[in-house]
């Protein structure tokens, strides 16, 4: 049973470009959350999509960052305009999103994006 | 605000017992959950409390006091691949996750 996928692992861009990240949930997941880490730092939560559907994006910078998690195909993390602060690595999760507070909604976590802006 | 603290470093030699602790600030709080990172790979999860007392999954055991905004990872018979950097995290009413700050811990022979 395939894990998390993401591509790339690693992505260089200029300042100014554009970065498209991919997000493959675990097979049956169909909730899809992703977080940015600084180094040396902990995970933060950008943003929450089932299919077709924004849940919580209060994580979400209000200019140049979106996502979006289409009937078809894996999740898109797009940032427009890069800038050298957004050079981070970028995770995504999924989970079976089962309502309640048991271990049926555990984030299974993807290998990562390093995302580095010259 | 939402803050998760944790101690940033903690060292232990092989075969010892280590607690790491986490104390937090969080509004629509489900539970706390832990997770293991190495070398900023993919977090793997270790253990979830909902409920406050104590989960035991092998190695590992988690605690969790809801009144007290506490939680702790117990970590046992440690092994020099358990090396890396454990995060606390508070589940949310979407089940989005606060993270902690982080503990990085050295096991040392």
């Amino acid at each position: 049973n395939a894990g998390v996928m993401q591509n790339p692992r690693h992505l260089v861009r200029r300042r100014g470009q554009e970065a498209r990240l991919r997000c493959s949930p675990m097979k049956g997941h169909s909730h899809v959350y992703w977080y940015r880490q600084l180094p040396e730092e902990g995970l933060k939560f950008m943003v929450y999509l089932q299919k077709e559907n924004i849940i919580d994006e209060s994580g979400m910078p209000k200019e140049r960052f979106s996502a979006e998690f289409p009937k078809e195909g894996p999740s898109i993390l797009r940032i427009q305009q890069v800038v050298r602060g957004d050079s981070a690595a970028y995770f995504c999760a999924s989970s079976s999103g089962l309502a309640g507070e048991g271990m049926g909604n555990e984030q299974f976590f993807g290998p990562g994006t390093r995302l580095t802006v010259l | 605000g939402q803050s998760l603290e944790q101690p940033s470093e903690v060292t232990a030699v092989e075969g010892a017992i280590v607690q790491i602790n986490c104390t937090y600030q969080t509004s629509g709080f489900y539970g706390l959950s832990w997770y293991q990172q190495h070398d900023g790979g993919a977090p793997t999860f270790l253990s979830y409390n909902a409920l406050d007392g104590l989960e035991e999954t092998g190695r590992f055991s988690s605690f969790l006091s809801r009144s007290d905004s506490y939680g702790y990872l117990l970590l046992q018979e440690l092994q020099m691949k358990d090396s890396a950097s454990y995060f606390c995290a508070a589940r949310g009413a979407t089940n989005k996750l606060i993270f902690g700050t982080g503990t990085l811990l050295a096991v040392q022979p």
